[in-house]
């Protein structure tokens, strides 16, 4: 039973460039989260998709966008990066809806770095 | 809005020994889930042990057990016969039932003296 996983495991950007992150979801969940980490912070939740639709979005600017495929697999996107972007992105994968555990499991993360 | 507070940045515990980490949060909110969450150097958060507000009991998971006090609005979990293997950082989380963000707190360092 696969994990949740995410792709790239690291990734170099340089100040204005635009960045995608990707995500497959633990087999049998449907529901797909986006954290941010900095250095020696919890994680900042950033948005979720749910059947293909934004279900709820944390503070965070325009700039952060994603998507959901039918899949279920996500992607993060990040337009005109800042050098506070740089984090490590963390995907967590749930069941929602009646039987769903809301319990979360997270991917490896993807660490970015902005030059 | 809700809030997740860990007091204790770093702590320390001798192999084999008993260790507790504290949470508190501040909710209005009767309805929601609390969460450890286990995040070794490599960076994957590892969930360690879930708690729904509903229950009374305590949740219990192998050596890792909480003390939820629900009125006090705390949420501590126990670390039995400690291993080097729980040497990581340790996150308390706030999930609102109907709401779909962890929520959290700053994380406590823990490291296991052989």
């Amino acid at each position: 039973d696969a994990g949740v996983t995410q792709s790239p495991t690291h990734l170099i950007k340089t100040r204005g460039q635009q960045v995608t992150l990707r995500c497959s979801p633990k087999s049998g969940h449907d529901t797909v989260s986006w954290y941010q980490q900095a250095l020696g912070q919890g994680p900042q939740f950033i948005f979720q998709y749910y059947e293909e639709e934004e279900r709820q979005r944390g503070n965070f600017p325009d700039r952060f966008s994603g998507h959901q495929f039918p899949n279920y697999s996500s992607e993060l996107n990040v337009n005109a990066l800042l050098l506070g972007d740089s984090a490590l992105y963390l995907c967590a994968s749930s069941l929602a809806g009646t039987g769903g555990t809301e319990t979360q499991y997270f991917g490896p993360g993807t660490r970015l770095l902005v030059l | 809005a809700q809030t997740v507070t860990q007091s204790q940045p770093e702590m320390s515990v001798q192999e084999a020994e008993t260790v507790t980490l504290s949470c508190t949060y501040d909710t209005s909110e009767s309805d929601y889930y609390l969460f450890w969450y286990k995040q070794p150097p490599s960076r994957q958060m590892i969930l360690v042990i879930r708690q729904e507000a509903y229950k009374q009991q305590n949740a219990t998971e192998n050596r890792f057990s909480v003390n939820f006090q629900k009125a006090a609005k705390s949420f501590s979990l126990k670390i039995s016969d400690s291993q080097l293997g729980d040497a990581a950082m340790y996150f308390c989380a706030f999930l609102y039932n109907q709401g779909g963000k962890l929520i959290f707190g700053q994380g406590t360092e823990l490291s296991v003296k052989p």
